[in-house]
């Protein structure tokens, strides 16, 4: 079974909409990290934010805000306001210790195309 | 501040021939992992570092891919006899490390992208 679900294979908005892309995991550990990253054309993966599995506060950044929920075991993504520059690919990621370190696992990404 | 850097960007080889590729880390950072990733699909954890011990090497996809970090600082992963199914894009991160919290951040570099014939 995987253990993070991104269900959205490409989701095409018009600039100005809002936009939430999906992330369900699965995990057995009581402490865990989710991240999410974006991957635009040029291929280097940017770091956008991290969370940890005892703080469950949502959080918000510009047009940026991210909603966790342990009860559904997702950590959901929106983008307010949508712009061109948000076309990218954006992964949700799930890290589990392993031998001392958290290793991410990566979701298969959801493509975002914002048409102007 | 330099993030991860990763050369060669683009790698072009015929099949069984070997290939090495290098990822300088963000210089405070003392972990550093290897990923490769295909089309379509996220990033594939293969090796990690801490300093130059290579902590985590299971994942690693055979035993024609070997990995170094002599130093402590900059890593090479080296793919022998290179098949076409490597093709891919090999990519570098690093972090901190260890201790949880932010510390466990991944930074990645820009990728080398690998086109076995």
């Amino acid at each position: 079974a995987q253990k993070v679900t991104q269900a959205q294979t490409e989701i095409s908005v018009v600039e100005k909409e809002d936009v939430t892309l999906d992330c369900v995991y699965e995990t057995r550990d009581t402490t865990y990290y989710l991240f999410w990253y974006k991957q635009p054309p040029s291929g280097e993966l940017v770091f956008l934010i991290r969370r940890n599995s005892f703080d469950e506060q949502n959080e918000i950044s510009g047009r940026y805000s991210w909603n966790f929920q342990k009860s559904t075991s997702s950590f959901n993504f929106t983008i307010t306001a949508s712009q061109v520059v948000d076309s990218a690919v954006y992964f949700c990621a799930l890290s589990e210790q392993s031998g001392g370190s958290y290793i991410p696992t990566f979701g298969r990404g959801t493509s975002l195309i914002v048409h102007p | 501040d330099t993030g991860v850097s990763q050369n060669p960007r683009h790698k072009i080889t015929k099949r069984g021939q070997n290939v090495t590729f290098r990822c300088d880390p963000i210089s405070e950072h003392n972990r550093l992992y290897w990923y490769r990733q295909t089309l379509g699909q996220g990033p594939e954890f293969l090796t990690y570092f801490q300093n130059e011990a290579q902590l985590e090497k299971s994942r690693l996809l055979s035993d024609r891919f070997s990995a170094e970090r002599p130093k402590g600082s900059f890593s090479t992963l080296e793919i022998q006899r290179t098949e076409q199914g490597d093709s891919a894009m090999y990519l570098c991160a690093s972090s901190l490390g260890p201790s949880g919290g932010s510390r466990e951040t991944q930074y990645f570099g820009p990728g080398t992208r690998l086109l076995v014939l």
